[in-house]
């Protein structure tokens, strides 16, 4: 069964334009879950999605949304960047929501780079 | 809420030495853990998880964890370390109150020859 997959891998952006990510999930897993990874803030959730749904949120600006398609997949988009939203995007994707035994799987990452 | 908690950013051992990384969780009902890996430039990959089943858990590579409710912990271990092990390793706890996976800050193990 094929893992997590996310594309592009490595992105170089400038300041002020926007960003789009992808991630497709494991066949079979309905939620699907991003991640911000920075050398100073560590691993910082973004948001869930389950079944086309946003369940979960985190704290960050709403310059930062995404979505979920019918067929699991899901996309991440990033308006305005700024050079702080230089990091790793993690994607990872699990059976049902969390709050249960389910493994969560992860991508390896989108790394993007804003000059 | 809950909330988990890794000791030490920064681990170093030599190369054959006991790895042991600290993780605390706070919860107010039976957890379910996680530890995860992260090779440079890779994403997380699972190494073993707490589902109740077991306290002490075997994961991959030679790894175990153990699950003590009475110290809230669930430290990663392993007895004898490999230069391949250097990498970042998280804990994290599944919260059956908001779906969501904790993830601790992550510790950095360095392996010394």
């Amino acid at each position: 069964k094929a893992g997590v997959t996310q594309t592009p891998r490595y992105l170089i952006k400038t300041r002020g334009q926007q960003v789009t990510l992808s991630c497709s999930p494991i066949s079979g897993h309905r939620s699907v879950s991003w991640y911000q990874q920075t050398p100073g803030q560590g691993l910082q959730f973004l948001f869930e999605y389950f079944s086309e749904t946003q369940r979960n949120k985190g704290n960050f600006p709403g310059r930062f949304s995404g979505r979920q398609f019918s067929n699991s997949r899901s996309e991440m988009n990033v308006s305005t960047l700024e050079l702080g939203d230089s990091a790793l995007y993690l994607c990872a994707s699990s059976l049902e929501a969390g709050g249960n035994q389910e493994t969560q799987y992860f991508g390896p990452g989108t790394r993007l780079l804003v000059l | 809420a809950q909330s988990v908690t890794q000791l030490g950013s920064h681990v170093s051992v030599s190369e054959g030495a006991l790895v042991l990384l600290r993780c605390n969780y706070s919860s107010s009902v039976p957890p379910y853990l996680f530890w995860y890996v992260q090779y440079p430039n890779q994403g997380l990959q699972l190494l073993l998880k707490y589902t109740s089943a077991a306290t002490l858990v075997k994961g991959i590579n030679g790894f175990e964890a153990e699950f003590k409710k009475s110290e809230t912990s669930f430290h990663l271990t392993k007895p004898s370390a490999h230069m391949s092990d250097a990498a970042e390793y998280f804990c994290a706890v599944s919260d059956p109150g908001t779906y969501k996976y904790i993830f601790g800050t992550g510790t950095r193990l360095k392996v010394l020859a």
